[in-house]
């Protein structure tokens, strides 16, 4: 079956980078882009962007441009979202999630990953 | 950005009951050459990820009971839970995947009388 599994809770400081790593199974991993969505406490979901997964490309939100880097490994079957010069705001648990159809980059999310939590306080 | 709002932002419905969760966006989310809704509905319980609904504003995925229904056009969308399981409780939200950023509404808390 699908699954996806996330890495582990992070704790940063101000300034500082966090890398989230999010391993699929159960299915043709080139074969389907991976987005990220992010929750903060409180807050609406709020999409980050996406990664093509079987050829790298990636298409980010402006929102984050220039902070956000989504890479993957396709030999590891997993999707990475990097974000830099992290503030209090990104506090929230980031989610992977696979696109719905297979070749088509954007859409619903039929399949997502358990969530990590990432935690930016001094 | 398309704006997606959803009301109410929370319901308290009696188990075995309708309830029904509305969610209106900024602008039409419908195709004309494909002749689709990019319209999508979302179950999130406490600590878990958001789990897939409804997609296409009416298409059920698999698995998902028959109770939950979507429905609506354009600009206006709802889901209906035709007869409310204690299961159900849970926050609901709609996205739209018409254009990126994909978007979400702000969510709907739903609540056992």
């Amino acid at each position: 079956q699908v699954q996806f599994v996330q890495s582990g809770a992070e704790m940063e400081k101000p300034g500082a980078s966090v890398k989230v790593s999010c391993k699929a199974s159960g299915y043709i991993f080139t074969g389907y882009a991976i987005h990220w969505v992010r929750q903060a406490p409180g807050q609406r979901l709020e999409w980050m962007g996406w990664i093509d997964a079987g050829d790298g490309r990636t298409k980010y939100a402006q929102k984050f441009q220039g902070r956000v880097t989504m890479t993957r490994d396709t030999s590891a079957t997993t999707a990475y979202l990097e974000l830099s010069s992290l503030t209090s705001e990104d506090t929230a648990v980031y989610y992977c999630a696979r696109a719905g159809r297979t070749g088509v980059v954007e859409g619903f999310f039929d399949h997502w990953g358990q969530g990590t939590r990432v935690a930016v306080s001094s | 950005d398309i704006v997606m709002t959803q009301s109410p932002d929370s319901l308290a419905v009696s188990l075995g009951e309708r309830a029904t969760i509305n969610c209106k966006s900024s602008q039409s989310l419908f195709y004309s050459s494909n002749n689709k809704t990019y319209l999508a509905w979302y179950q999130q319980k406490p600590g878990q990820p958001p789990k897939l609904l409804i997609y296409w504003a009416s298409t059920r995925e698999s698995g998902v009971p028959d109770r939950f229904s979507g429905s609506g056009s354009g600009t206006d969308f709802a889901l209906t839970i035709s007869s409310l399981q204690a299961d159900d409780l849970a926050v609901y939200y709609c996205q739209q995947y018409f254009i990126t950023p994909h978007t979400f509404g702000q969510g709907t808390k739903l609540e056992i009388k």
